[in-house]
């Protein structure tokens, strides 16, 4: 019954690739974000989507393109991967109303690029 | 930017010490969160203060704000070992749609 689940928890693939990961909540919740965290932990967000409008894209290169097919998911694919895009990547969720409620973090996708 | 920044960057305390966590931030908010990661696990969302709010306690943490001072304090109270984590505050300005993280404080709690 985990409330913010993400696929795969592990991802390493080469230089170039093209991947996805997946992000599912059963929370109920409006809205829905994905956040990289680097090596040194810095925690930052990338994408913010409301009831499956983007209301935030913070810079990210156009080689990430989050899609959400219902309010309950939100899916991330990133095209022609570089080694600069090591790091977790994690979904997260809150009810409707960005910044103003708690924040609900799904446990991570640790991308490795070799 | 970088909107808090944490003091200190790590901590080591033994079971039962109290442990205290600063966090300082550069613009006006409308609250600041706090959340633990706990190692190879996402956030864990402990406790959200407004800007109009001084203190706020949940359990063994109690929360300070100073808005004069732009700064928050985090303070646990007879630590244990599964308190070991990182701990990060957040803030929201109520103009940006959302939260901007702090350099977060490792806590390390020995037996």
């Amino acid at each position: 019954d985990t409330a913010v689940s993400q696929t795969p928890k592990y991802l390493v693939t080469q230089m170039g690739n093209d991947k996805s990961i997946k992000c599912e909540q059963n929370l109920g919740h409006d809205t829905m974000y994905w956040y990289k965290q680097d090596s040194k932990k810095f925690l930052k967000i990338m994408f913010s989507y409301n009831n499956k409008e983007l209301i935030i894209n913070e810079t990210v290169p156009n080689r990430f393109s989050p899609k959400s097919p219902d309010k309950a998911h939100l899916n991330l694919h990133i095209n022609s991967l570089e080694l600069g895009d090591s790091a977790v990547y994690f979904c997260a969720s809150s009810p409707q109303g960005v910044g103003n409620q708690p924040q609900h973090f799904g446990d991570g996708t640790r991308l490795s690029i070799l | 930017s970088q909107q808090g920044e944490e003091d200190p960057q790590a901590l080591s305390i033994q079971e039962g010490e109290n442990a205290t966590m600063n966090c300082s931030y550069r613009t006006s908010i409308n609250n600041l969160q706090w959340y633990r990661q706990n190692s190879g696990r996402g956030l864990v969302h402990l406790i959200l203060i407004r800007s109009n709010e001084r203190e706020k306690h949940s359990g063994r943490l109690r929360v300070t704000l100073d808005t004069s001072k732009k700064s928050s304090s985090l303070l646990i109270t007879a630590s244990r070992a599964a308190d070991t984590a990182s701990y990060f505050c957040a803030t929201y300005t109520g103009t940006a749609s959302k939260l901007t993280f702090g350099t977060g404080t490792r806590l390390q709690v020995t037996l």
